[in-house]
């Protein structure tokens, strides 16, 4: 079965770091890009960038350039998202999706809720 | 602020048909696809390309597109249909970087 499993939900504070991750399995990790994708409480879904896990070549959409790093560890199927000093509007559900044709994300992970707050 | 447009809100009496639209420059040279959302749930992909549905999507979902604006049509809404749907697609700006449309509110009444 094709999946993505992320990690866990998380509780941090203003200015800690944080890295979340998501796990590939049941196909060629390095075959398809990843995507991360931000929703905001009761708002809408928002790309953020994603990664090619073959070579780590990464795209971030405006938005979140410079705001978090998007990494991969192709020898563990695992990509990231990570963030060096964290800001209560980043308290959001975070999504990794990987892509059926370019933009149409037809594997998605479960999430992970994000809270930061002091 | 999304560079795909969707209405906030639309309803449905049971077993009709909706339209859902999606509009934005990027639409005129790219398809859009659609997601279904349920509350506490992951987005699920249920129409891409010209008019696809990947496997164990009910075929009353189905999609088009005109000039700056993509559809999403359900013919004979069931109950379980309700839920958010978001469209996404290639931005405008040429960059391979992905847009989703604020998302629209499904009601099946």
């Amino acid at each position: 079965e094709v999946q993505l499993v992320q990690s866990g939900a998380e509780v941090k504070k203003p200015g800690e770091s944080l890295r979340i991750s998501c796990k590939g399995s049941g196909y060629s990790f390095t075959s398809y890009w990843i995507s991360w994708v931000r929703q905001m409480p009761g708002k809408g879904l928002e790309w953020m960038g994603r990664i090619d896990p073959s070579d780590s070549y990464t795209n971030y959409s405006p938005s979140f350039q410079g705001h978090v790093t998007i990494s991969a560890d192709k020898s563990i199927s695992t990509a990231y998202l990570q963030w060096s000093s964290l800001k209560a509007s980043d308290t959001a559900m975070y999504y990794c999706a990987r892509p059926l044709t370019e933009h149409a994300f037809d594997i998605w992970g479960q999430g992970t809720m994000v809270t930061v707050s002091s | 602020s999304s560079e795909l447009t969707q209405d906030p809100a639309v309803s449905v009496a049971l077993g009709q048909t909706v339209r859902i639209t999606c509009q934005g420059d990027s639409l005129r040279s790219y398809y859009a696809s659609w997601y279904q959302q349920k509350p506490g749930q992951a987005p699920v992909l249920v129409i891409y390309g010209k008019n696809n549905r990947p496997s164990g999507i009910p075929d009353r979902f189905s999609g088009s597109s005109s000039g700056n604006t993509a559809s999403l049509t359900i013919t004979g809404a069931q109950a379980e249909d309700e839920a958010d749907y978001y469209c996404n697609s290639r931005d405008s700006s040429g960059n391979p970087h992905v847009v989703f449309g604020g998302g629209t509110k499904l009601t099946v009444l």
